[in-house]
């Protein structure tokens, strides 16, 4: 079974600038969440969707969003983007995002905003 | 809240000694817990995860954990390290019921294995 992919696996932007980026869960995971890696932050959650729904949000601005197809395939846009935004961002899938599920991540999408 | 600590930054390890990754979590009921691997330039790997029954979880690469509900730990372990064990480890925890089921994950700590 193949794995979660993300596109593009790198990126390079100017501030103000958006960018959409794609994740393509594994077949029949209807769970796709986000995560913005930084090595100063750590981990941080974004927002998961299912069944095409925001079922939760992290404290992340307004400037970014999400969306979720009826395949389960995910975007996430981020607008207006700042320095800060350089980051590692993460899509991961689980089954139906329940606690006990097992989040599979995908390799990431490097984005630099100079 | 929930929150997740692993106390130690990096560790060192010889090649062929046991290793030890450290985790504590807090949570409100009983937790789920999970840990993780990550290359350079690559996503997360499962690696294993306590769900309940047995406090000894064997996970992949020869890894296991211990879950000790008492000290709210739940540490990651390998009897003989391998240089291609070097990497960063992730500790997450998440709630089993009541609201929303967002992992939280620790800093991570970064292993390195000595030839």
């Amino acid at each position: 079974k193949a794995g979660v992919t993300q596109t593009p696996r790198y990126l390079i932007k100017t501030r103000g600038q958006q960018v959409t980026l794609s994740c393509s869960p594994i077949s029949g995971h209807r769970s796709v969440s986000w995560y913005q890696q930084t090595p100063g932050q750590g981990l941080q959650f974004l927002f998961e969707y299912f069944s095409e729904t925001q079922r939760n949000k992290g404290n992340f601005p307004g400037r970014f969003s999400g969306r979720q197809f009826s395949n389960s395939r995910s975007e996430m846009n981020v607008s207006t983007l700042e320095l800060g935004d350089s980051a590692l961002y993460l899509c991961a899938s689980s089954l139906q995002g329940q606690a006990l599920d097992t989040q599979y991540f995908g390799p990431g999408t490097r984005l630099t905003v100079l | 809240a929930q929150s997740v600590a692993q106390p130690e930054d990096q560790v060192n390890v010889a090649e062929g000694n046991p290793l030890t990754v450290k985790c504590t979590y807090s949570v409100s009921g009983n937790p789920y817990l999970f840990w993780y691997v990550q290359y350079p330039n690559r996503g997360l790997q499962f690696l294993l995860k306590y769900i309940t029954g047995d406090n000894l979880v064997k996970g992949s690469y020869g890894f296991e954990a211990e879950f000790n509900k008492s000290q709210t730990s739940f540490h990651l372990k390998k009897p003989s390290a391998l240089v291609s064990d070097s990497a960063l480890y992730f500790c997450a925890v998440r709630r089993s019921s009541g609201g929303s089921y967002i992992p939280t994950f620790g800093r991570g700590t970064s292993l390195i294995v000595h030839p």
